[in-house]
């Protein structure tokens, strides 16, 4: 069963600050993917990568196969930006459903 | 294009209870799966149906069960109700089975009383 860890668990920023948000997982998988939820629940997928790199507009993801390890970082952060960051993983085969980390709590202050 | 859409959104049962939480995927998607969400215990994979049979299920007893319907659409089912089942149930739709981005519903929050 992969273990996924997030840090850090909560994080508060001043507007416009880089954010850099990590997990780890201890087993290999298929893919890795970020999600964002907002209070009152959804869920709103944003990255889903198996190597290499990502950009989508301030969200920038990261992942090294080799070292078991995925970074989220958002550029010029924003107050609308405050949301759990979510990590989850896939095994290999992707015979199954997500494993998620925990969660990051992130909040961006005016 | 509209998204995973779940019903309902809110239910209030009662222990030993049972309750169906229904979820549509979005148009083309064959796979769906199932999640919960309890308080502090974060998000945790239930069920995986693709293209109508049962793929795979999570670490939860025989007492949740689900299926998917020729449509692709979705029940899960929860008999017996224990006060531990009191979370917020996520669907989440993808294009095949194979590794796709996953999306998600706004979820049917449970309370059980």
């Amino acid at each position: 069963k992969n273990e996924v860890e997030q840090s850090p668990q909560n994080l508060t920023a001043q507007e416009g600050e880089f954010i850099t948000i990590n997990c780890s997982y201890s087993v290999g998988i298929s893919a890795l993917h970020w999600l964002q939820q907002h209070p009152g629940g959804g869920i709103v997928s944003l990255f889903m990568l198996s190597s290499g790199k990502k950009k989508h507009g301030r969200l920038i993801a990261t992942i090294n196969i080799q070292e078991k390890h995925s970074s989220l970082h958002i550029t010029a952060s924003h107050p609308r930006d405050s949301a759990v960051y979510i990590c989850a993983v896939r095994s290999p085969g992707g015979a199954d459903g997500l494993t998620f980390g925990k969660g990051t709590h992130l909040i961006i202050q005016p | 294009e509209a998204g995973v859409t779940q019903s309902p959104t809110h239910l209030i049962k009662t222990r030993g209870q049972q309750v169906t939480l229904r979820c549509s995927p979005i148009s083309g998607h064959t796979s769906v799966y199932w999640y919960q969400q309890a308080l502090g215990l974060g998000l945790q994979f239930l069920l995986w149906y693709d293209e109508g049979e049962e793929r795979n299920r999570g670490n939860f007893p025989p007492r949740f069960s689900g299926r998917q319907f020729p449509n692709y659409s979705s029940e899960l089912n929860v008999n017996a109700l224990e006060l531990e089942d009191s979370a917020l149930y996520l669907c989440a739709s993808s294009w095949g089975a194979g590794n796709q981005p996953q999306h998600f519903g706004d979820g049917t929050r449970l309370s059980i009383l």
